[in-house]
Parts: structure tokens; sequence; C-alpha cells
């Protein structure tokens, strides 16, 4: 089993709806991160968070450390917001542990 | 403006051929990293480097060889390219060891015949 699984693995929405994707984890983490990768290859990170709720946008993250589950939500989706979604945690050796990725499809 | 280079984007090779991938920031961050990504795996570690002629394994460092002289420069090395490093290679830096955020290269997608 993997140390952090995300799902869905594929998501299509129509433009506007709200979009939520869920990270859970298995291991102690000091840190995770939310990234997208656009269908060029590029990387971006979008959060890093340790506790709580980061909003930036019409993205909102939160974590919860004691259920080891983190969700990345999406307002007012829009096409441009298609992108493969990879969670990825820290652990407590400082090693970046990732997930498979979720690829979403957001069409008008 | 703050970016980490890689070059080159594409490239195709044979069996056996030494070849370097570079990596460069120019945001003088302490940590780099090199990353493959591979269909249903996600992204794994390669090698990591703290800082400046420190460098360490990650998860799959076989077939790999990294250094670090310099602060922004971190290449990646593979001295006799196999098949099964034909991958989608991320290099990425950060400011330090703490919990930061990583930027990361643009990628660079290696076929080895």
């Amino acid at each position: 089993k993997n140390e952090v699984e995300q799902s869905p693995q594929n998501l299509t929405a129509q433009e506007g709806e709200f979009i939520t994707i869920n990270c859970s984890y298995s291991v102690g983490i000091s840190a995770l991160h939310w990234l997208q990768q656009h269908p060029g290859g590029g990387i971006v990170s979008l959060f890093m968070l340790s506790s709580g709720k980061k909003k930036h946008g019409r993205l909102i993250a939160t974590i919860n450390i004691q259920e080891k589950h983190s969700s990345l939500h999406i307002t007012a989706s829009h096409p441009r917001d298609s992108a493969v979604y990879i969670c990825a945690v820290r652990n407590n050796t400082d090693k970046l542990i990732f997930g498979t990725g979720t690829r979403l499809q957001v069409f008008p | 403006e703050a970016q980490v280079t890689q070059n080159p984007r594409y490239l195709i090779t044979v069996t056996g051929k030494k070849l370097t991938v570079t990596c460069s920031q120019n945001m003088n961050h302490e940590y780099m990293s090199w990353y493959r990504q591979d269909p249903g795996l996600g992204l794994r570690q390669i090698y990591y480097s703290m800082n400046v002629e420190v460098t360490d394994k990650g998860d799959v460092p076989e077939g790999y060889k990294v250094s670090r002289k310099e602060k922004r420069n971190f290449p990646l090395i593979l001295e006799s390219p196999s098949p099964n490093q034909t991958s989608l290679y991320f290099c990425a830096s950060k400011q330090g060891v703490l919990n930061e955020k990583l930027f990361f290269g643009s990628g660079t997608q290696l076929s080895v015949l």
C-alpha cells in the first residue's frame, strides 16, 4: 500500500463546479504539499501545510493531522484548472513522498 | 525572474552513451534535488543536496550520479544510460532543509533507445 494515497485518480467537472481532491497518508509528517502539474509537464507548488487551512484565490487546502488527511478544494472551477494535482508529504526524516496524482479536466 | 532552469527539455539517446542533464537555480537556494516521474508511480527522488559538496541518495539512485560544486548548479549524470531510465526528470530547489516551498524546473523528457 502506498504511503500517500490520492482520490479520485481522475476527475471531470463542468465549468463552475466545486471540486474536492483528497489525500490520505499513513506516516508521521512535518508538512504536506499540494502541487499542480499542467499538460506541458511543469510543476508548480500551490500550498505547503502543517496544520489548519490555507487559501489562495479560488484554491483552498485543509489538513487534519489527527486523521492524516488533506483536501484541496477548487471553487468556481475553470477549464484552465485542468491539470494533475499532486499531494506530497514530508515525513519525520525529512523525506518527501509523493502521491500518484489526480488528473482533473474541467469542461466549458 | 526566480527560476530553476533545466536543459535539455527533450533528449533521445542510445544505451550506454553518457549524458548530463543540467540544472541551475538563481535563488541562492541551499537545497536541490532530482526526481523522476513515471506513469503510475508518481515522482520519486533520485538524489538530493543540502549544500555545496553535500549530496545524498534518494529512493532510486542506481545508475545516476550528481555533483554539487557550486550552489547554483546540480547536474544529473547518467554514465551508461539504459532503457529503464527512460522517464520525465525534474530538478527542484528550496531555500533550506526546513519545510519550505519547492521550485521545480520545467522537466527533461529522456528516451533511451
